[in-house]
């Protein structure tokens, strides 16, 4: 079945510094979307990318889409100590497919 | 507006019992879906629920059940529970066919002793 694979799983950075986290899916995805996890907190909706190749941006963070649709990526430029947390890619086969997360990067920041 | 709110919070069960947890999605989201999480598996997709239909179901086993209500609430019961089903049970609720993504509730943590 369709398997979303993140990674690194955990990202130690100190302030200041970039961070990506990788998401990669055994098959095509129609879309990707990212979420962000505060700890004790519950998954928050970022963005959603559709087409081949997009790129978005939202102030610090890039997020891209593939030219094949199966992977992705996120980038936080100059992280700061609100950016802690886990960040979640998820995708689905189709539209109206279940939308399967990857396991999550976990971001600390050091002041 | 309000948001998903899922109840109950928190919840301790003894094994064998059955447990049935509810998530009340934002007005207007016909799309109910929920997720099972745990320190060591991630987000594992249990069901999608949409106008009352089951529309995708994850690869938990037949212990784990769902519905969706006229008015769009839903609810997931665990019959016969196991250690290993102590877990933070998340709800989303979403337009889905706009592609808005999901908004999460807060989710039930479930205690299995």
């Amino acid at each position: 079945g369709q398997q979303v694979m993140q990674i690194p799983q955990y990202q130690h950075v100190q302030e200041g510094e970039d961070f990506t986290t990788y998401c990669n899916s055994s098959t095509t995805l129609s879309n990707i979307q990212w979420y962000k996890q505060r700890p004790g907190g519950h998954p928050v909706f970022l963005i959603q990318l559709v087409k081949s190749g997009e790129v978005k941006k939202q102030k610090r963070l890039t997020f891209q889409f593939g030219e094949a649709k199966k992977n992705s990526s996120l980038h936080i430029t100059a992280t700061q100590t609100t950016d802690v947390g886990t960040y979640f890619c998820a995708g689905a086969g189709n539209q109206g497919g279940k939308l399967i997360f990857g396991q999550g990067t976990e971001l600390s920041v050091k002041p | 507006k309000a948001g998903v709110t899922q109840t109950p919070r928190y919840l301790i069960k003894t094994r064998g019992q059955q447990v049935t947890l509810s998530c009340s999605p934002i007005s207007g989201h016909r799309s109910v879906s929920w997720y099972q999480q745990t320190p060591g598996q991630g987000l594992q997709f249990l069901f999608e629920y949409f106008s009352e239909t089951q529309r995708n179901k994850g690869n938990f086993p037949g212990r784990f059940s769902g519905r969706q209500f006229s008015n769009s609430r839903s609810e997931m019961n665990v019959s016969t529970l196991e250690l290993g089903d102590s877990a933070l049970y998340l709800c989303a609720s979403s337009f889905r066919d706009r592609g808005d993504g999901y908004t999460f509730g807060s989710g039930t943590r479930l205690t299995v002793v």
